[in-house]
């Protein structure tokens, strides 16, 4: 069975500072998705970030980045600049590769604190 | 594009009373809609998936009498919790997805029902 695991529950991070959250997940699949996701204080959930596990590039979105090791089987999200809407929950989610039925597996989530 | 609404976001109910929780998918056509519940400060915990026009599929240990999910178009799932009481209090999020509204078949999140169960 597919699992993912956040060793970090809690991280704090200047404001304009680098942080990094880990996440580490097992599988016996060859193609996957991970995900990051962002659940601010509203608890809406919002993608922040995706990785298709073929692509042996790292996937960056302005601030966000990944840094993606297969075999390691590490996900790891670094946020750069970080900013006081950044504050958040963080969770790692993996989901087979292919049709639309397929769930996401959550990891147990990062509390980001951004300090002014 | 890709919004997902839910009704209502906040509901505070009667112990014995059922509540219904409405997901709509308001620009796109969804084929498979989740049903999760997260406890503060806690991840999401998947408790079913349903595809429009059948039977929801119940992960383990989801009571499917008491969590009733029905999907009966492609923009609407309900998630009706039956008989309610103190602990089925929670923060109940829903998402959609469906082929053609991205590459990567992704999902696309609800803002959440908050239910209170006096």
């Amino acid at each position: 069975a597919q699992t993912v695991t956040q060793s970090q529950p809690e991280m704090s991070v200047q404001e304009a500072e680098t942080v990094t959250l880990s996440c580490t997940y097992d599988t016996s699949e060859s193609d996957y998705y991970l995900f990051w996701y962002k659940q601010p204080p509203s608890r809406q959930m919002i993608l922040v970030i995706r990785q298709e596990a073929y692509k042996q590039q790292n996937a960056t979105e302005n601030r966000f980045s990944v840094n993606f090791q297969k075999a390691a089987k590490s996900f790891s999200l670094k946020i750069s600049d970080s900013q006081l809407g950044d504050a958040a929950m963080y969770f790692c989610a993996y989901r087979i590769y292919g049709g639309a039925t397929n769930k996401l597996i959550f990891g147990t989530g990062t509390l980001l604190a951004v300090q002014p | 594009g890709a919004v997902v609404s839910q009704h209502p976001s906040r509901v505070i109910c009667k112990s014995g009373t059922s509540v219904k929780i409405e997901c709509r998918s308001l620009d796109f056509q969804a084929t498979t809609m989740f049903w999760y519940r997260q406890f503060p400060k806690q991840s999401l915990m998947l408790m079913a998936t349903s595809n429009e026009g059948s039977k929801a599929t119940y992960e383990q240990g989801v009571e499917k009498d008491k969590f009733l999910i029905n999907h009966a178009s492609l923009t609407l799932s309900t998630l009706t919790v039956t008989s309610a009481h103190p602990e089925d209090s929670s923060f109940y999020i829903c998402s959609a997805s469906s082929p053609g509204t991205s590459i990567y078949n992704e999902q696309f999140f609800g803002p959440g029902t908050r239910l209170t169960v006096l």
